[in-house]
């Protein structure tokens, strides 16, 4: 059963700090999402990857926030320097998305953000 | 934009009866896939059903069932003989097309409680 992974499972760092979150997507899939989910405000969109091509960033905070795609196999988030309102659970989800709308994203499970 | 209103931050329902949760969005796109996703403590989150807006036929995944209503602009989910394992954090998300990208858009929540 093909699965996105993340690494790490949970992440406490230090307020300052530069924390990296890394996700494989499912082979074969061309779209990688990264969300961000907080009681506050559930799930939000930071970045949006097709074909390795960023789409969509603007829910990112760009001077602290960087995501990009080096090769198919891996996707990072970035955050420099990390902030204690940073504290989530930061999701990526790949799909096979192409014109159309039926196929889902399929999640991974998460990295656990603790900014102290 | 396009937006997902969950208006139950909670719900709960004695094991084997059903309940609702209910999902409505605001969208002037007329092609478009709404579905339901599932969150358990363990953070996963496991898509339970889709529908596409172009059927009429509520979507039914065994247990699952939507009702989907395209002029209301409603999407509830019917869980039927609950479950303890049904207990979970439900998520309803929209996407389409809108500016030539496509964006999975989540609504808040519902917390779904199951007494035994």
């Amino acid at each position: 059963d093909a699965r996105v992974t993340q690494t790490p499972r949970h992440k406490v760092t230090e307020m300052g700090q530069e924390v990296t979150m890394r996700c494989q997507p499912i082979l074969g899939h061309n779209t990688v999402f990264w969300y961000r989910q907080t009681m506050m405000q559930g799930l939000e969109l930071l970045a949006y990857f097709r074909n390795r091509a960023p789409l969509d960033d603007s829910g990112m905070p760009k001077d602290r926030f960087s995501a990009e795609m080096p090769d198919a196999t891996l996707a990072t988030l970035k955050i420099q320097p990390s902030e204690p309102r940073d504290s989530a659970v930061y999701f990526c989800a790949s799909g096979n998305w192409g014109r159309g709308l039926r196929s889902p994203l399929h999640f991974g499970n998460g990295t656990r953000l603790t900014v102290t | 934009a396009q937006t997902v209103t969950q208006s139950q931050p909670e719900m709960s329902v004695q094991e084997a009866e059903t309940v609702t949760l209910s999902c409505t969005y605001d969208t002037s796109e007329s092609d478009y896939y709404l579905f339901w996703y599932k969150q358990p403590p363990s953070r996963q989150m496991i898509l339970v059903i889709r529908q596409e807006a172009y059927k009429q036929q509520n979507a039914t995944e065994n247990r699952f069932s939507v009702n989907f209503q395209k002029a209301a602009k409603s999407f509830s989910l019917k869980i039927s003989d609950s479950q303890l394992g049904d207990a979970a954090m439900y998520f309803c998300a929209y996407r389409s097309r809108a500016d030539g990208v496509q964006k999975l858009v989540f609504g808040q929540g519902t917390r779904l409680t199951i007494n035994p």
